[in-house]
């Protein structure tokens, strides 16, 4: 089954940036601006952390930003800290398959 | 508070069936979508299903159809997944996760589901 393409892994150092990218295509990211990302720690349910791009639920820290080109979209942590250390997951409304993930990307800060 | 409580999971033989629920708390259940999201141990998020808020619609992931139902009780504030001639590869984690135009704001902890012989 197709989902979105992301790296397996990143890293950075605590106060660096990172970026995530999200490949997807003109039938799901392309086409709609319901991009979200998930943040899961291990063993933890994942965590809204970015929606409809770049919007950031209420208690989610403006270190975390998205952005949408085309059919990538990409998720960028600013000034990196330890407990930012997760796996991350983006989604997309995919139209009459509602809903796609990515394979997710393991952040580590070093 | 939001809480979403996963129940139901366990070990299931190939070709068996199980039923899952989530007790829902914290928002006005009957006026939203609700949706079931699975995780195979290592692997990523899997959408599975997903029914109205007065649960006239449901859709399922290809995966799934045929083999799974979603259903909700709003007057129960819950949520069900019936799991029948389930397979090898339903070996999940099954979370269930309130929906907000296609992004997912709450989510339970999860429930796990076994298959195996």
């Amino acid at each position: 089954q197709s989902g979105l393409t992301q790296p397996p892994s990143a890293s950075g150092s605590p106060g660096q940036s990172v970026t995530i990218s999200c490949t997807g295509t003109n039938s799901d990211i392309g086409a709609y601006n319901h991009v979200s990302w998930y943040q899961q720690h291990p063993y933890k349910a994942p965590k809204l952390i970015l929606f409809e791009v770049n919007e950031r639920p209420s208690g989610v820290p403006d270190r975390f930003s998205g952005s949408k080109s085309g059919n990538t979209a990409s998720l960028t942590v600013s000034g990196l800290q330890a407990e930012d250390e997760a796996d991350y997951y983006c989604s997309s409304h995919a139209g009459t398959k509602n809903v796609i993930f990515g394979g997710g990307t393991k952040l580590t800060v070093l | 508070e939001v809480q979403l409580v996963e129940s139901g999971g366990g070990l299931v033989q190939p070709g068996g069936s199980l039923r899952l629920s989530c007790s829902v708390s914290g928002f006005t259940f009957s006026r939203h979508y609700m949706t079931w999201v699975r995780q195979a141990p290592g692997k990523g998020l899997e959408w599975v299903a997903k029914t109205w808020p007065d649960g006239s619609g449901k859709s399922y992931a290809d995966s799934v159809q045929g083999r799974f139902t979603i259903s909700r009780d709003n007057a129960k504030n819950s949520l069900y997944l019936q799991m029948s001639n389930v397979r090898v590869e339903d070996t999940a984690m099954y979370y269930c996760a309130k929906e907000e135009w296609y992004r997912y704001d709450y989510w339970g902890q999860g429930t796990l589901v076994s298959v195996s012989s």
